[in-house]
């Protein structure tokens, strides 16, 4: 079946302007999660929703970014006036979240460069 | 709280040889720990997981890792490198319970040589 799929896969944009980028989960997965990778770094987490609701936002950095899943599915990252520093490769991944051991698969990743 | 050290940002190995990839990690509640390989402009890709159940885990293309309570570790080692095993691969950990994010390691780019 289809994987995770994310859009754009690369968004290039200027200091202080607006930003979103979505996420297609699994089909029929409940969680839902999206991390940031720096330039070699490993990825960081940012939020977890289970169903519509954002469960764990304690890895967002500041509030400029927000994120929201409306029916369950999916995904937006919205970053607002957005800033060197954010640029990142951002990555969404899903699990059935049915238990802990739920393996979370992860999409390609929206490369955002902020110039 | 939880932490994922990996051991050598860059490994060269021939190809044939022993892969030997560290990973190294701190938790206040048993781990899971998964490990991941990232293919140049690719998404991560999970090559196994330990979930308490067997120590010695086998995964995908070769690989296996074990996990080692006494010594905080889960390296990954395949008996024999293949040029197409050259990527990047990284270790984390989570909780098993909560919200199930990863924490993850800063990775470790492989090179296989001809």
């Amino acid at each position: 079946g289809a994987g995770v799929s994310q859009t754009p896969s690369n968004k290039v944009t200027e200091k202080g302007k607006y930003v979103e980028l979505r996420c297609d989960p699994i089909s029929g997965h409940t969680a839902l999660y999206w991390y940031r990778q720096s330039l070699g770094q490993g990825p960081e987490f940012l939020i977890y929703f289970q169903g519509t609701g954002a469960a764990d936002d304690s890895g967002l950095p500041n509030d400029r970014f927000f994120a929201v899943r409306p029916e369950g599915s999916v995904s937006t990252l919205k970053i607002q006036r957005t800033e060197r520093g954010d640029s990142a490769v951002y990555l969404c991944a899903s699990s059935r979240a049915q238990t802990s051991t739920d393996t979370q698969y992860f999409g390609p990743g929206t490369r955002l460069t902020v110039l | 709280a939880q932490s994922v050290t990996q051991l050598g940002s860059h490994v060269s190995v021939s190809e044939g040889a022993l892969v030997l990839l560290r990973c190294n990690y701190s938790s206040s509640v048993p781990p899971y720990l998964f490990w991941y390989v990232q293919y140049p402009n690719q998404g991560l890709q999970l090559l196994l997981k330990y979930t308490s159940a067997a120590t010695l885990v086998k995964g995908i293309n070769g690989f296996e890792a074990e996990f080692k309570k006494s010594e905080t570790s889960f390296h990954l080692t395949k008996p024999s490198a293949h040029m197409s095993d050259a990527a990047e691969y990284f270790c984390a950990v989570s909780k098993n319970s909560g919200t199930y994010k990863y924490i993850f390691g800063t990775g470790t780019r492989l090179k296989v040589l001809a």
